[in-house]
């Protein structure tokens, strides 16, 4: 089982649209989760942190499920420039060494005008 | 802040030649320095880590010979491919943190290594 694991899509949706993403990860201890943008060659770019009572910036909402090991992103009223790969991205603890982060292969979303 | 380069952004090389890959924190000391591969498709994938002054911890399966890394100051870190072949042509990412203990990491814009 993958450490970290996204549908890949792609997701095309018209603008204006809503669209969710969602993500599981198999590490129990993990403590901290993120989502990154990353365009087409270009490097990740950290969209949010999320946090265990769920957070929002903007259009964008991240939720947390630690029973679950679920995680969730949902952008509404989607623009052309929201089309990236959405990586899930998880922190694995480590004792007596650096955190890692695991990163999920992505889910491709393709915003249609 | 937090801004991370690399340098170059791109390089072409011939089969068995040596590339260095410099990843510098140009507003902050990062005491840590990751360094990540990705292919066409896949995800990032973690390839080593540096702290400051150590040696720097590989991943299983990466080859430390192959891929030396240096992290001689808290502003600069080093990836060198040696005797590239074409099987590791990938897109190369550095990031680096500010402390051990935190998980924020800044991303290098990334360095796209072609071996011919």
């Amino acid at each position: 089982r993958k450490e970290v694991e996204q549908d890949p899509g792609p997701f095309n949706v018209p603008e204006g649209a809503t669209v969710a993403f969602n993500c599981t990860y198999s590490n129990s201890a993990s403590q901290s989760f993120f989502w990154y943008r990353q365009d087409c060659r270009k490097e990740p770019k950290l969209l949010m942190s999320v946090y265990s009572s769920g957070n929002e910036d903007g259009r964008f909402t991240a939720q947390l499920n630690r029973a679950s090991q679920y995680i969730s992103l949902l952008i509404r009223d989607s623009k052309l420039s929201d089309s990236a790969t959405y990586l899930c991205v998880v922190n694995k603890p480590l004792v007596g060494a650096t955190n890692k982060l695991i990163f999920g292969t992505g889910t491709l979303l393709a915003v249609q005008p | 802040g937090a801004v991370v380069s690399q340098h170059p952004s791109w390089v072409i090389c011939k089969s068995g030649t040596s590339v260095k890959i410099e990843c510098r924190s140009l507003d902050f000391q990062a005491t840590t320095m990751f360094w990540y591969r990705q292919f066409p498709k896949q995800s990032l994938m973690l390839m080593a880590t540096s702290n400051e002054g150590s040696k720097a911890t590989y991943e299983q399966g990466v080859e430390k010979d192959k891929f030396l890394i240096n992290h001689a100051s808290l502003t600069l870190s080093t990836l060198t491919v040696t005797s590239a072949h074409p099987e590791d042509s990938s897109f190369y990412i550095c990031s680096a943190s500010r402390f051990r203990s935190t998980d924020t990491q800044y991303f290098g814009p990334g360095t796209r290594l072609t071996v011919l």
